[in-house]
This record gives C-alpha cells, sequence and structure tokens, in this order.
C-alpha cells in the first residue's frame, strides 16, 4: 500500500495474556519506529531499526516488551504478560533513511488491557 | 516518556483567524525539528519541517519558526479553519536517528 499499515485497528486483551502488534512500512523505507501513545499525552518513543544495525531499544520499558523486524519489511511488537498499564494506543511510523527526516505514521493499534 | 499529565494544553481560536502554537525543545544540538497533526482516532500527519540552518520555513497556510537562541519552534496556521482542529505535536531531531515528541497542544477552532 502506499501508507504505513499497522494491525489489529483494536485489540481487547485479559490482564497477563501476550499480544501482538503488526507494522508494514512504506515499501522501500530502510527505518522502523514505534511509539506508544497514552490517552491525551505525547508519543514515547519505545524502539528503532535502521536497515541491518542493531535496533535502538532504549525505549522499551520492561523486559515484557520487545519487537522483531524482517529485514526491511514487517516489524511485530510483542508484549508479554500484559498490565493495565500496558493499554495505550501503539503507533508505528517509517522513513526512508532514517535520522533527520520526516517519519510517516500508520494509524495505530488501541490495546485495552482488562 | 516525554509528555506530564493528562490534559493537554488547549488553544481556542474562532474561524478565520491565525493560530500560533508553540513548542520548547530540549537539546541545543538537535538538528531537525517537524510538526505533526493528528486528528482523534488517526496517527500523526506531516505537517512541515524545519533544519537547524534555517530560522523559517512556509507552507501552504502554515509557517514555522526556529529561534536557535531560546531553543522555541513556532507553528503559524493562517487564517484558521474547522479542519484544523486536532492536536499539534512538534518533534525534534537529535544524535541517534529518532524523533522526540514534545506534549502536544490542542487546537480547538470556533466556527
Amino acid at each position: 500500500g502506499a501508507g504505513v499499515s499497522q494491525s489489529p485497528s483494536n485489540k481487547v486483551t485479559e490482564k497477563g495474556k501476550d499480544v501482538e502488534l503488526r507494522c508494514d512500512p512504506i515499501s522501500g523505507h530502510t527505518a522502523l519506529y514505534w511509539y506508544r501513545q497514552r490517552l491525551g499525552q505525547g508519543l514515547e518513543f519505545l524502539i528503532y531499526f535502521q536497515g541491518n544495525s542493531a535496533p535502538d531499544k532504549s525505549g522499551l520499558p520492561s523486559d515484557r516488551f520487545s519487537a522483531e523486524r524482517t529485514g526491511e519489511s514487517v516489524s511485530t511488537l510483542t508484549i508479554q504478560r500484559t498490565q493495565q498499564e500496558d493499554s495505550a494506543v501503539y503507533l508505528c511510523a517509517s522513513s526512508r533513511q532514517g535520522g533527520p527526516e520526516t517519519q510517516y505514521f500508520g494509524p495505530g493499534t488501541r490495546l485495552l488491557v482488562l | 516518556g516525554e509528555s506530564v499529565g493528562l490534559h493537554l494544553p488547549t488553544l481556542s481560536v474562532q474561524e478565520g483567524d491565525n493560530s500560533i502554537i508553540n513548542c520548547a525543545y530540549s537539546n541545543s544540538a538537535s538538528d531537525y525539528f517537524i510538526w505533526y497533526k493528528q486528528e482523534s482516532g488517526k496517527g500523526p500527519q506531516f505537517i512541515i519541517d524545519i533544519r537547524s540552518n534555517m530560522d523559517k520555513r512556509q507552507g501552504q497556510r502554515v509557517t514555522v519558526l526556529l529561534n536557535k537562541t531560546v531553543k522555541h519552534l513556532s507553528l503559524q496556521i493562517a487564517a484558521t479553519q474547522p479542519g484544523d482542529s486536532a492536536v499539534y505535536f512538534c518533534a525534534e531531531h537529535n544524535q541517534g536517528g529518532k524523533l522526540i515528541f514534545g506534549q502536544g497542544t490542542e487546537l480547538s477552532v470556533k466556527p
């Protein structure tokens, strides 16, 4: 597609369950980012993939969070043993090369942990 | 994260007026800045960007001003329309490849 896509658009889960969120970046974009946005707040950086380099995981809030990326394609963000405070919108963005340039965002996945 | 509290600053303007949204950034070494618009239930949408070697950049109905002396960024929207109602975020890029986002400002346009 022309833009960044994410799935599912909404996810409701029970506390303690694992969830997997998917991001399809814009074709040809080598950089991919994950952010978390709590209700009424700004974007919190989680993780950054750039080509074949080791990802920047400095924003992951705990070891329950992990992400993978297949080459320069799809990425999945996994949250294990979800907690209620994980409820948020998870946004994915991609950019051509990474660094000082525009990031293009997907619509986000709205996660609700009951 | 960069955000504090649950309530975003709000700017309310009359349709047709000009809007100015302000942002203070944190790192004097930041080399790139960007404004995003986020409508309810959607992801952020690019509006305009500026590099640190510039102090002003204009787009269609929007202007970004950068004051590196006081680390301040502003977004000016001319002839604000109801469709401009959204939350506006500034973001800065410094070393490391990622953007650091500000808290956001909610713009409300009264018809």
